[in-house]
Protein backbone atom coordinates (compact mmCIF):
# COMPACT_ATOMS: atom_id res chain seq x y z
CA UNK A 1 0.00 0.00 0.00
CA UNK A 2 1.14 3.89 -0.82
CA UNK A 3 1.74 5.28 2.26
CA UNK A 4 2.32 9.36 2.47
CA UNK A 5 3.20 11.10 5.69
CA UNK A 6 3.34 14.45 6.85
CA UNK A 7 5.66 15.43 9.08
CA UNK A 8 3.02 17.48 11.74
CA UNK A 9 -1.03 16.26 12.00
CA UNK A 10 -0.83 19.79 14.34
CA UNK A 11 0.82 22.85 13.67
CA UNK A 12 1.06 26.29 15.84
CA UNK A 13 2.98 28.95 14.41
CA UNK A 14 3.95 32.65 14.62
CA UNK A 15 2.81 35.35 12.19
CA UNK A 16 6.45 36.05 10.56
CA UNK A 17 7.87 32.78 11.40
CA UNK A 18 9.49 30.80 8.92
CA UNK A 19 7.36 27.12 8.16
CA UNK A 20 8.41 23.99 6.82
CA UNK A 21 5.75 21.61 6.19
CA UNK A 22 7.42 18.03 5.36
CA UNK A 23 5.75 14.98 3.25
CA UNK A 24 7.12 11.55 2.24
CA UNK A 25 5.89 8.99 -0.08
CA UNK A 26 7.27 5.63 0.07
CA UNK A 27 6.25 4.27 -3.45
CA UNK A 28 8.78 6.09 -5.68
CA UNK A 29 6.20 8.49 -7.12
CA UNK A 30 7.62 10.83 -9.43
CA UNK A 31 4.36 13.42 -8.64
CA UNK A 32 3.73 15.19 -5.95
CA UNK A 33 1.53 18.30 -4.61
CA UNK A 34 0.40 20.39 -2.16
CA UNK A 35 -3.12 21.08 -1.71
CA UNK A 36 -4.84 23.43 1.43
CA UNK A 37 -8.24 22.84 2.14
CA UNK A 38 -10.70 25.78 3.60
CA UNK A 39 -14.20 25.69 4.77
CA UNK A 40 -16.19 27.15 1.91
CA UNK A 41 -13.31 27.11 -0.43
CA UNK A 42 -12.43 23.33 -1.12
CA UNK A 43 -9.51 22.47 -1.79
CA UNK A 44 -6.99 24.37 -3.94
CA UNK A 45 -3.46 22.79 -5.79
CA UNK A 46 -0.60 24.97 -3.98
CA UNK A 47 2.16 23.47 -6.07
CA UNK A 48 2.80 20.28 -8.03
CA UNK A 49 6.22 18.79 -8.56
CA UNK A 50 6.72 16.34 -11.56
CA UNK A 51 10.34 15.29 -10.64
CA UNK A 52 13.51 16.16 -8.96
CA UNK A 53 13.76 19.52 -8.78
CA UNK A 54 11.01 20.33 -11.26
CA UNK A 55 7.98 22.24 -10.00
CA UNK A 56 4.80 23.90 -10.93
CA UNK A 57 2.51 26.60 -9.69
CA UNK A 58 -0.97 25.63 -9.09
CA UNK A 59 -3.69 27.76 -8.10
CA UNK A 60 -2.34 29.74 -4.96
CA UNK A 61 1.37 29.87 -5.12
CA UNK A 62 1.46 32.91 -3.35
CA UNK A 63 3.20 33.19 -0.11
CA UNK A 64 4.85 29.65 -0.27
CA UNK A 65 7.71 28.21 -2.10
CA UNK A 66 8.69 24.29 -2.34
CA UNK A 67 11.79 22.32 -2.40
CA UNK A 68 12.27 18.87 -3.75
CA UNK A 69 15.75 17.54 -3.91
CA UNK A 70 14.58 13.59 -3.49
CA UNK A 71 11.96 11.91 -5.01
CA UNK A 72 10.47 10.57 -1.86
CA UNK A 73 10.13 14.25 -0.30
CA UNK A 74 8.47 17.69 -1.34
CA UNK A 75 8.44 20.09 1.28
CA UNK A 76 5.74 23.12 1.64
CA UNK A 77 7.64 26.82 2.67
CA UNK A 78 6.03 29.27 4.12
CA UNK A 79 8.94 32.09 4.57
CA UNK A 80 6.80 34.48 6.59
CA UNK A 81 3.83 32.99 7.84
CA UNK A 82 0.64 35.06 7.99
CA UNK A 83 -2.57 34.59 10.08
CA UNK A 84 -4.54 34.36 6.45
CA UNK A 85 -2.32 31.02 5.88
CA UNK A 86 -3.86 29.13 8.77
CA UNK A 87 -5.45 26.38 7.16
CA UNK A 88 -5.57 22.62 6.76
CA UNK A 89 -2.76 21.09 4.34
CA UNK A 90 -2.88 18.25 2.85
CA UNK A 91 0.27 16.57 0.60
CA UNK A 92 -0.35 13.96 -2.01
CA UNK A 93 1.43 11.87 -5.01
CA UNK A 94 1.09 9.63 -7.81
CA UNK A 95 2.40 7.88 -10.37
CA UNK A 96 3.39 8.57 -13.69
CA UNK A 97 1.59 6.45 -16.27
CA UNK A 98 2.29 6.87 -20.41
CA UNK A 99 -0.58 8.75 -21.46
CA UNK A 100 -2.22 9.45 -17.73
CA UNK A 101 -2.77 12.76 -16.08
CA UNK A 102 -0.74 13.14 -12.97
CA UNK A 103 -3.70 13.61 -11.31
CA UNK A 104 -5.14 10.24 -11.44
CA UNK A 105 -4.97 8.23 -8.73
CA UNK A 106 -3.94 10.75 -6.02
CA UNK A 107 -2.76 9.32 -2.33
CA UNK A 108 -3.54 11.54 -0.09
CA UNK A 109 -1.48 12.61 3.46
CA UNK A 110 -3.54 12.80 6.93
CA UNK A 111 -2.89 16.57 6.41
CA UNK A 112 -1.36 18.85 8.87
CA UNK A 113 -3.65 21.29 10.33
CA UNK A 114 -1.64 24.88 10.63
CA UNK A 115 -2.52 27.46 12.79
CA UNK A 116 -0.87 30.84 12.85
CA UNK A 117 -1.22 33.44 15.32
CA UNK B 1 -13.50 28.72 -15.22
CA UNK B 2 -14.48 25.01 -14.21
CA UNK B 3 -16.93 25.48 -11.07
CA UNK B 4 -18.13 22.25 -9.40
CA UNK B 5 -21.01 22.40 -6.92
CA UNK B 6 -22.31 19.91 -4.94
CA UNK B 7 -25.69 20.31 -3.41
CA UNK B 8 -26.30 19.16 -0.82
CA UNK B 9 -23.70 20.56 1.83
CA UNK B 10 -24.87 18.38 4.16
CA UNK B 11 -27.30 15.01 4.14
CA UNK B 12 -28.35 13.21 7.26
CA UNK B 13 -30.20 9.71 6.56
CA UNK B 14 -31.21 6.08 8.52
CA UNK B 15 -28.73 3.16 8.37
CA UNK B 16 -29.80 0.88 5.45
CA UNK B 17 -31.07 3.61 3.19
CA UNK B 18 -29.65 3.77 -0.46
CA UNK B 19 -28.60 7.68 -1.02
CA UNK B 20 -27.70 9.90 -3.89
CA UNK B 21 -25.01 12.26 -3.52
CA UNK B 22 -25.24 15.29 -6.40
CA UNK B 23 -22.16 16.66 -8.45
CA UNK B 24 -22.80 19.37 -11.16
CA UNK B 25 -19.99 21.10 -13.19
CA UNK B 26 -20.24 24.26 -15.53
CA UNK B 27 -17.73 22.91 -18.05
CA UNK B 28 -18.67 19.77 -20.00
CA UNK B 29 -15.06 19.29 -21.98
CA UNK B 30 -13.63 17.18 -19.20
CA UNK B 31 -10.85 14.58 -19.17
CA UNK B 32 -12.46 12.47 -15.90
CA UNK B 33 -14.56 13.05 -12.83
CA UNK B 34 -13.46 11.92 -9.42
CA UNK B 35 -15.21 10.87 -6.11
CA UNK B 36 -13.20 11.02 -3.06
CA UNK B 37 -14.05 10.25 0.69
CA UNK B 38 -12.85 12.17 3.42
CA UNK B 39 -12.80 11.50 7.40
CA UNK B 40 -13.06 14.13 9.74
CA UNK B 41 -9.13 15.22 9.95
CA UNK B 42 -7.94 13.02 7.43
CA UNK B 43 -7.12 13.04 3.78
CA UNK B 44 -8.82 12.17 0.38
CA UNK B 45 -9.26 8.40 -0.28
CA UNK B 46 -10.01 7.95 -3.96
CA UNK B 47 -13.24 6.19 -4.23
CA UNK B 48 -14.01 5.85 -7.96
CA UNK B 49 -12.89 7.55 -11.45
CA UNK B 50 -14.98 7.86 -14.40
CA UNK B 51 -13.58 8.81 -17.26
CA UNK B 52 -15.36 10.93 -20.35
CA UNK B 53 -15.95 8.40 -22.52
CA UNK B 54 -17.76 6.26 -19.82
CA UNK B 55 -21.08 6.64 -18.38
CA UNK B 56 -20.49 4.61 -15.14
CA UNK B 57 -18.40 3.23 -12.62
CA UNK B 58 -19.12 0.85 -9.58
CA UNK B 59 -17.18 -0.62 -6.56
CA UNK B 60 -18.36 -3.04 -4.20
CA UNK B 61 -22.20 -0.93 -2.93
CA UNK B 62 -20.51 2.55 -4.30
CA UNK B 63 -21.63 3.41 -8.36
CA UNK B 64 -20.97 6.80 -9.78
CA UNK B 65 -22.80 8.10 -13.35
CA UNK B 66 -21.60 10.97 -15.41
CA UNK B 67 -24.06 12.94 -17.87
CA UNK B 68 -21.29 14.98 -19.26
CA UNK B 69 -23.77 16.79 -21.43
CA UNK B 70 -25.83 17.72 -18.32
CA UNK B 71 -23.08 17.80 -16.38
CA UNK B 72 -23.43 16.03 -13.81
CA UNK B 73 -22.20 13.41 -12.19
CA UNK B 74 -24.38 11.37 -8.69
CA UNK B 75 -22.58 8.79 -6.64
CA UNK B 76 -25.30 6.25 -5.51
CA UNK B 77 -24.41 4.36 -2.13
CA UNK B 78 -26.71 1.30 -1.66
CA UNK B 79 -28.06 -0.33 1.63
CA UNK B 80 -25.79 2.71 3.81
CA UNK B 81 -24.07 2.07 6.89
CA UNK B 82 -22.59 4.31 10.26
CA UNK B 83 -19.01 3.59 8.67
CA UNK B 84 -20.12 5.08 5.19
CA UNK B 85 -20.35 9.08 7.53
CA UNK B 86 -17.66 10.99 6.25
CA UNK B 87 -17.83 13.83 4.05
CA UNK B 88 -17.87 13.54 -0.06
CA UNK B 89 -16.14 15.21 -2.48
CA UNK B 90 -16.10 15.39 -6.54
CA UNK B 91 -13.55 16.31 -8.66
CA UNK B 92 -13.55 16.96 -12.61
CA UNK B 93 -10.19 17.40 -14.56
CA UNK B 94 -10.06 19.27 -17.51
CA UNK B 95 -7.08 18.65 -20.24
CA UNK B 96 -6.38 21.38 -22.39
CA UNK B 97 -3.15 23.13 -24.02
CA UNK B 98 -0.48 20.88 -22.55
CA UNK B 99 -1.92 21.23 -18.84
CA UNK B 100 -4.22 19.85 -16.74
CA UNK B 101 -6.64 21.16 -13.75
CA UNK B 102 -8.20 19.13 -11.10
CA UNK B 103 -11.28 21.53 -9.65
CA UNK B 104 -12.78 20.08 -6.47
CA UNK B 105 -16.49 20.53 -5.26
CA UNK B 106 -16.80 21.94 -1.65
CA UNK B 107 -18.25 18.66 -0.62
CA UNK B 108 -21.18 16.56 0.95
CA UNK B 109 -21.37 15.98 4.65
CA UNK B 110 -23.13 12.74 5.01
CA UNK B 111 -24.31 11.18 8.75
CA UNK B 112 -25.33 7.76 8.35
CA UNK B 113 -27.74 7.39 11.54
CA UNK B 114 -27.69 4.09 13.37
Amino acid sequence: DVKVTQSSRYLVKRTGEKVFLECVQDMDHENMFWYRQDPGLGLRLIYFSYDVKMKEKGDIPEGYSVSREKKERFSLILESASTNQTSMYLCASSLVLAGESPYNEQFFGPGTRLTVL
Amino acid sequence: KQEVTQIPAALSVPEGENLVLNCSFTDSAIYNLQWFRQDPGKGLTSLLLIQSSQREQTSGRLNASLDKSSGRSTLYIAASQPGDSATYLCATLYSGAGSYQLTFGKGTKLSVIP
